[in-house]
């Protein structure tokens, strides 16, 4: 069971560059999302999606774009790129409804130059 | 709004140390209360919960149990170890809303 998976695990991209990041899970779970991690800033939730259909914006949706491809995927998109986007990058799914706990991928860490 | 401040870090203890590290929330209605874990290099795992006031989360070692009265949610943890190095997350969540983060605290355990 893998559980949560993200790639690429690590990326360098320059200003202006476009790049997908790839999320799947492989529990049947209905809810999935993706936050960025800055240092003291803990996790901030980018855009989610409840269920295979919707998608939501979440605390810091400008400059991304999201695809619930299927039940299993959820993919993140970055357009053009800025350094402001460097981070690290966590995709989470949960069952969904009102049961709480969120399984997390291992991350992709971006370097935008 | 909804809210999660936690003590900043990073803290470092010596092996066998008691840890507290102290989270207080703000939120309306009534939320559920969570403590993650985050090991070097990897995602975050939920190490405990709480779903109504006085209920005290345990796992690990760890413990917390929900205030309602100081809304507060502090983990615990009698025996610290190496192995118990991470950055710590309290976290909420209420009925209709996503799971809000507080920053985190690195903990750093030394032999």
């Amino acid at each position: 069971n893998a559980g949560v998976t993200q790639t690429p695990k690590f990326q360098v991209l320059k200003t202006g560059q476009s790049m997908t990041l790839q999320c799947a899970q492989d529990m049947n779970h209905n809810s999935m999302y993706w936050y960025r991690q800055d240092p003291g800033m803990g996790l901030r939730l980018i855009y989610y999606s409840a269920s295979e259909g919707t998608t939501d914006k979440g605390e810091v949706p400008n400059g991304y774009n999201v695809s619930r491809l299927n039940k299993r995927e959820f993919s993140l998109r970055l357009e053009s790129a800025a350094p402001s986007q460097t981070s690290v990058y966590f995709c989470a799914s949960s069952v969904g409804g009102n049961l709480e706990t969120q399984y997390f991928g291992p991350g992709t860490r971006l370097l935008v130059l | 709004g909804n809210s999660v401040t936690q003590m900043e870090g990073p803290v470092t203890l010596s092996e066998e140390a008691f840890l507290t590290i102290n989270c207080t929330y703000t939120a309306t209605g009534y939320p559920s209360l969570f403590w993650y874990v985050q090991y070097p290099g990897e995602g975050l795992q939920l190490l405990l919960k709480a779903t109504k006031a006085d209920d005290k989360g345990s796992n690990k070692g760890f413990e917390a149990t929900y205030r309602k009265e100081t809304t507060s949610f502090h983990l615990e943890k009698g025996s610290v170890q190496v192995s118990d190095s991470a950055v710590y997350f309290c976290a909420l969540k209420t009925s209709y809303d996503k799971v809000i983060f507080g920053p985190g605290t690195s903990l750093s355990v030394i032999p």
